[in-house]
């Protein structure tokens, strides 16, 4: 099956400190990826649809120049927390679509701002 | 718009006893219908999906769903649960190669 990658899988900053977040598709092209977050207990947000090569679209409430994407090949998008605050921490999981209709899931990055 | 409900947020349930894990969806187009499972501190695992075809589906681990167009139901099944089926179980539902829309979860919990 597809598998999709994450890293780094955890993840613990400072405040005010940026990080950079990539997803990855090993064995496919993917031209959309998405990108969650998930609350402890609480089920996955969409966050940002994600296009190789064009600008990523946001869902209402995201902040995109907090939560900057970058879709910059078929196998790779980046999502950069900017000045990162503990409101942030959360568990960011992205997917990745090929030719289809299934979306294959990342194993998540653990975010915590200190 | 398309949106899912998990009822039950808490189901547990005795080791080796059968579960339901309820899930509806609300959609005016057809949609494609997904369970995943997600262990603490991973990511999501594809459990089943429907997306034609034969109504009842069967999954990884001896789950199954039945598809149910007339009652906007897409229920989840195993007819005898371990003690390592203990996670959190996602309904979600989607158009061809758009996001995802995810039901706020269940936990199972299986008891010895």
């Amino acid at each position: 099956g597809a598998v999709v990658s994450q890293h780094p899988s955890w993840v613990i900053c400072k405040s005010g400190t940026s990080v950079k977040i990539e997803c990855r598709s090993l064995d496919f092209q993917a031209t959309t990826m998405f990108w969650y977050r998930q609350f402890p207990k609480q089920s996955l947000m969409l966050m940002a649809t994600s296009n190789e090569g064009s600008k990523a679209t946001y869902e209402q409430g995201v902040e995109k120049d907090k939560f900057l994407i970058n879709h910059a090949s078929l196998t790779l998008s980046t999502l950069t927390v900017t000045s990162a605050h503990p409101e942030d921490s959360s568990f960011y999981i992205c997917s990745a679509v090929p030719l289809g209709n299934e979306q294959f899931f990342g194993p998540g990055t653990r975010l915590t701002v200190l | 718009a398309q949106s899912v409900t998990q009822l039950d947020s808490q189901v547990p349930v005795f080791e080796e006893a059968p579960v339901e894990l309820r899930c509806n969806y609300s959609s005016s187009v057809s949609v494609y219908l997904f369970w995943y499972v997600q262990y603490p501190n991973q990511g999501l695992q594809l459990l089943l999906k429907y997306l034609s075809g034969s109504t009842l589906v069967k999954g990884i681990n001896g789950f199954e769903a039945e598809f149910n167009k007339s009652q906007t139901s897409f229920h989840l099944r195993k007819p005898s649960v371990h003690i390592s089926d203990t996670a959190e179980y996602f309904c979600a539902v989607s158009r061809a190669g758009n996001q995802f829309y995810f039901g706020t979860g269940t936990s199972l919990t299986v008891i010895p």
